[in-house]
């Protein structure tokens, strides 16, 4: 499995575009690449995925490079309610375990 | 869809004593679960990985003789923490893998709201 790095901590403002990076030079061909987001005390929840190049949903947009060795999970004009820990996970498809890495905790101030 | 309960959301009890978490898939069926667990400020450590009818895989250096898991059907999974102590004390959360969606795609988790273990 490959091994991820991000950021231990980030602040931002209400209103202000965030973009985590997430570093992960060993991926393997078939890995894919997951963003999960947890507030205290609940269960990691799906934000996006991606393979390659740039993949947006209603809540993120996930920028790979072509070597795909780190992505960006961006988030547009963040709210409070975006205070939250962010997970990068990479791991292939198929039933494989997913390990949690340390994860960025973003605090948006007002 | 793709909704994961546990059962109870939060359990406090005397050391020694066994406890028993459940893990349920409402609307899907789950041949894979995980069980983690978190320390405040921590990350999810994983410790296990329960597959429908058959034993469950530990990570190492979790006790498989205290942390039972049991996933006797496509819906549910149970993990028991038994003659459990303070040092126990966690929040204890399982996913669940939705094979219907995994076939060329990824293999997206979806977790539980979680279990908070507080041993006295």
């Amino acid at each position: 499995l490959a091994k991820t790095t991000q950021p231990i901590s980030m602040d931002s403002y209400e209103g202000q575009e965030v973009n985590i990076t997430c570093s992960h030079n060993n991926i393997a061909t078939n890995d894919y690449i997951t963003w999960y987001q947890q507030f205290p005390s609940q269960g990691p929840r799906f934000i996006i995925q991606g393979y390659k190049t740039k993949v947006t949903n209603e809540v993120a947009s996930l920028f790979i490079p072509a070597d795909r060795k780190s992505s960006t999970l961006s988030l547009p004009r963040v709210s409070l309610s975006d205070t939250a820990v962010y997970y990068c996970l990479v791991g292939g498809t198929g039933g494989f375990k997913t390990i949690f890495g340390a994860g960025t905790r973003l605090f948006v101030k007002a | 869809g793709a909704v994961v309960s546990q059962h109870p959301s939060w359990v406090i009890c005397k050391s020694g004593t066994s406890v028993k978490i459940e893990c349920r898939s409402l609307d899907f069926q789950a041949t894979t679960m995980f069980w983690y667990r978190q320390f405040p400020k921590q990350s999810l450590m994983l410790m296990a990985t329960s597959n429908e009818g058959s034993k469950a895989t530990y990570e190492q250096g979790v006790e498989k003789d205290k942390f039972l898991i049991n996933h006797a059907s496509l819906t549910l999974s149970t993990l028991t923490v038994t003659s459990a102590h303070p040092e126990d004390s966690s929040f204890y959360i399982c996913s669940a893998q939705d094979p219907g969606r995994l076939a060329g795609t990824y293999n997206e988790q979806f977790f539980g709201p979680g279990t908070r273990l507080t041993v006295l």
